[in-house]
């Protein structure tokens, strides 16, 4: 069956930090993996999306994520976490942009 | 960058009434969509909407759903006699095919009494 597993429901990091949410996933075919991110209020921003090509995908507000085949992982990294990062982060698989399967989310918390 | 917009934010209703849920797409899009996240779970998705059909629909999307773009604007959900799981936040979505990216509202929180 296909799916989206986020195993971190919700991370804390102080302002400055290093950050990684994971994301793995199953799927039958080659899928397209997407980051979404949900602010309070507002509603889901893609961040950044695999189709092909590079397994390191450059985002928007200096995201990054690495798609790795082997390990059914797509984990989305930022080397220096801002205040306004804090939201909840949604990891999606499909076979196109429509019909997405998202995981469970993130929530992030920045601590000053 | 354009917005996909939704009203109401938030929505309450009673069991067994009739809901409306209405979009307005970004206007260049060709494809719709709703989404749903109940609390604390995933976000789902429910249908999907092109060339004024129906493309795909889930399992959650039963004969109590329907959807339509009567004027070529509006994009509206309908839930013809609610239940208390149908309390959910509701998102709408667009695209316009090609691979590229898609665009979610805001969303409308459904409060079923």
């Amino acid at each position: 069956a296909q799916s989206v597993t986020q195993p971190d429901i919700h991370i804390t990091v102080s302002e400055g930090a290093s950050l990684e949410l994971r994301c793995n996933y199953s799927y039958g075919a080659t899928p397209y993996l997407f980051w979404y991110v949900q602010s309070p209020g507002q509603g889901l921003q893609l961040l950044l999306k695999y189709f092909s090509g590079d397994t390191l995908v450059q985002g928007i507000k200096g995201f990054e994520a690495e798609f790795k085949r082997s390990q059914s992982s797509f984990n989305l990294r930022k080397p220096s976490v801002h205040w306004s990062d804090a939201a909840e982060y949604f990891c999606a698989v499909g076979a196109d942009t429509d019909k997405l399967i998202f995981g469970t989310g993130t929530r992030l918390q920045v601590f000053p | 960058e354009p917005e996909v917009t939704q009203t109401p934010s938030h929505q309450v209703t009673q069991m067994g009434q009739e809901v409306i849920l209405r979009c307005v797409p970004i206007s260049n899009h060709l494809y719709f969509y709703w989404y749903r996240q109940i609390l604390g779970q995933k976000v789902e998705f429910l249908v999907s909407f092109y060339n004024n059909e129906i493309s795909e629909k889930s399992e959650i999307f039963d004969d109590q759903f329907s959807v339509e773009r009567p004027d070529g604007s509006n994009f509206t959900l309908k839930i013809r006699s609610t239940k208390l799981e149908d309390s959910a936040m509701y998102f709408c979505a667009g695209d316009r095919g090609l691979n590229e990216k898609l665009f979610f509202g805001s969303g409308t929180q459904l409060s079923v009494l």
